[in-house]
Parts: C-alpha cells; structure tokens; sequence
C-alpha cells in the first residue's frame, strides 16, 4: 500500500463549486504539505502544517483553505473553484526528527480541471 | 531573481552518453539540497540528497559548490530508464523545512 494517498485521483468540477481533495499518510510523519503544479511553473507550496493545530499559508494560499483533522490526514478545499485552479495537485509528508536531511514525500497527485 | 533556476531542456542524449546539470539557488541561508525525479503526469521522488563534501550513488554523482551557490548531478552511463524531469530542491533558509522547487530539467535518453 502507498505511504500517502490522495483522493480523488482526478476530477472536473464546473466554476463557483466547492470541493475538497484529500490526503492520508501511513508513515507517521508530523509535518504535511499541499502543492500545486502547472506546466512551466514547478511546484508551488499553497499550506503546510507542522502538526495537527499548526497550519500555515504558503507562497499561493489565496482561495484555498485546508484542514489537519488528524496527524495522518490534511485537506484541502477550494471554496469556490475557478478555471485557473485548473492544476495537478499534490500532497507531501516530512518528518522533522531528520534534522537539515528533512526530505519530503509525495503523494500520487490528484488532477483537478475547472470549466 | 528566481530562487532555484535550471536549464529547462529538454537534454536528448543517447544511452551510455554521460550528462550533467546545473541548478543555482540564491538564498545563502540555505542548508539542504536535493535532487528529486520525476516521472511525466507522476509525483517527484527523492533521487539523492547533496552533501557538502560531493556524493556519489551508483550512476549518480551530486555535487554543491556553496560559494558560487551551485548544485549539479552527473548521469554516467545513461539508461532508457533514467528518462524523466530532474527536479533540484532546496530548503528556504537556515532552520527553514519549507523546500523550494526548481522547475526542473527535461532528459531524454535515446535508443
């Protein structure tokens, strides 16, 4: 089984919806991540949370939010989606005990398409 | 002035050819370096971490330079396999966990 999972894997959704893309981890790591990748652009960190009453906004945080409802899980929601949050996302897990190698791990990806 | 800058691509080698690439940072502050992969349409992996003193991981050999603020990665003997984005991560400053991302080199390595 994957360490990290992410659900759904794809999904279209319509201008001015809700939705929710969600994360697990089985690796029992504290720190947890949510990026988004467009072509030309690389990764970009939108939340990150340290542990479960830590979340903290990252370099694209405006129309997101995102929820730690436990140490294993972390959400995200997009309010009111828009086409140009037509993106792959991803969610990541680090663990903090490995000090300055502190490395992050990936989960599947979860492509979202806004019409 | 981009954080993590690296040469695009894409690099069309043939199997067994030996390629290298380069990847600057500009946050002196920074302490860990990594070189992660990238499948098309998959999700990065960590390919190796760089230590100050060069490393090395069988066909893979990292190397930093923190004066000039350079990280490469050297591919001897390339293989079909090691066809993918080659993503160079560097965390955001001393203390800081949050890594950024480079935008990734494109190898094709061709039969």
């Amino acid at each position: 089984d994957a360490d990290v999972t992410q659900t759904p894997r794809n999904r279209i959704t319509k201008t001015g919806k809700r939705i929710m893309l969600e994360c697990s981890q089985t690796k029992g790591h504290d720190r947890m991540y949510w990026y988004r990748q467009d072509p030309g652009l690389g990764l970009r960190l939108i939340y990150y949370s340290f542990d479960v009453k830590d979340i903290n906004k990252g370099e694209i945080s405006d129309g997101y939010s995102v929820s730690r409802q436990a140490q294993a899980k972390f959400s995200l929601s997009l309010e009111s989606a828009i086409p140009n949050q037509t993106a792959l996302y991803f969610c990541a897990t680090s663990d903090r005990m490995k000090g300055a190698q502190e490395t992050q791990y990936f989960g599947p990806g979860t492509r979202l398409l806004v019409l | 002035r981009k954080e993590v800058e690296q040469d695009p691509g894409p690099f069309n080698v043939p199997e067994g050819a030996t390629v290298a690439f380069n990847c600057t940072y500009s946050n002196s502050a920074s302490q860990s370096f990594f070189w992660y992969r990238q499948d098309c349409r998959k999700e990065p992996k960590l390919l190796m971490s760089v230590y100050s003193s060069g490393n090395e991981d069988g066909r893979f050999t990292a190397q930093l330079n923190r004066a000039s603020q350079y990280i490469s990665l050297l591919i001897r003997d390339s293989k079909l396999s090691d066809s993918a984005t080659y993503l160079c991560v560097v965390n955001s400053g001393a203390g800081s966990y949050q890594l950024t991302f480079g935008k990734g080199t494109k190898l094709s390595v061709i039969p």
